[in-house]
């Protein structure tokens, strides 16, 4: 069964450091890989999307890695800001579910002025 | 991105009553579309996949008599929760997308359900 875990699953951080957030999935075989963002109460926005055949995406703050055969995704999120605490979510989509979008259990991170 | 509207946002309706949630894909014909519910402080769990003119394909565990997806253009996607109870209520989600598994999925806004 194709899963998807996300560590920590919280995170307090002071404002103004880098930090990374986890996400790794049970099988390699996968189409594309997406980050969310979640605040509380309100749905998703979509923060980046990797291709399988794609190492990384960067916009802006956020720069997302996936590393396919060690079944890896990192989000990156540099000069982090109190605007930046939310729930974030990782979701794959395998070829053996016919591409359904499996989540992980998500970060919660806070960003303390 | 484009864009998926989801409606009502939010929603209050008592026991025994049913409730019909709609997803739209404004710009895009979405071939394949999701429904998810999260209960509080937990992740998206799909509850079925419903692809243009086709019935469901639901989960292990949800009841497709209960949460009823009819996805009959390649625009409009609804869940009806059939005789709801107050254990239904959550927050579901719709996704949408067009065309191959390996194009992003877009989500709407969310729908807040509860019952009393």
């Amino acid at each position: 069964k194709q899963e998807v875990t996300q560590i920590p699953a919280a995170l307090s951080v002071p404002e103004g450091e880098n930090l990374v957030l986890n996400c790794s999935f049970t099988d390699s075989a996968i189409y594309n890989l997406q980050w969310f963002r979640q605040d509380p109460g309100k749905g998703l926005t979509s923060l980046l999307l990797i291709q399988s055949s794609q190492r990384e995406q960067t916009s802006g703050r956020l720069n997302a890695s996936l590393d396919k055969s060690s079944g890896r995704s990192t989000l990156y999120i540099a000069a982090s800001q109190p605007g930046d605490s939310a729930t974030y979510l990782c979701a794959v989509s395998f070829y053996n579910q016919g591409g359904k979008l499996i989540f992980g259990q998500g970060t919660e991170l806070s960003v303390k002025p | 991105g484009a864009v998926v509207s989801q409606h009502p946002s939010r929603v209050i309706c008592k026991s025994g009553t049913s409730v019909k949630i709609e997803c739209r894909s404004l710009d895009f014909q979405a071939t394949t579309m999701f429904w998810y519910r999260q209960f509080p402080k937990q992740s998206l769990m799909l509850m079925a996949t419903s692809n243009e003119g086709s019935k469901a394909t639901y989960e292990q565990g949800v009841e497709k008599d209960k949460f009823l997806i009819n996805h009959a253009s390649l625009t409009l996607s609804t869940l009806t929760v059939t005789s709801a109870h107050p254990e239904d209520s959550s927050f579901y989600i719709c996704s949408a997308r067009a065309g191959h598994p390996n194009t992003e999925a877009f989500f709407g806004q969310g729908t807040r359900l509860t019952v009393v």
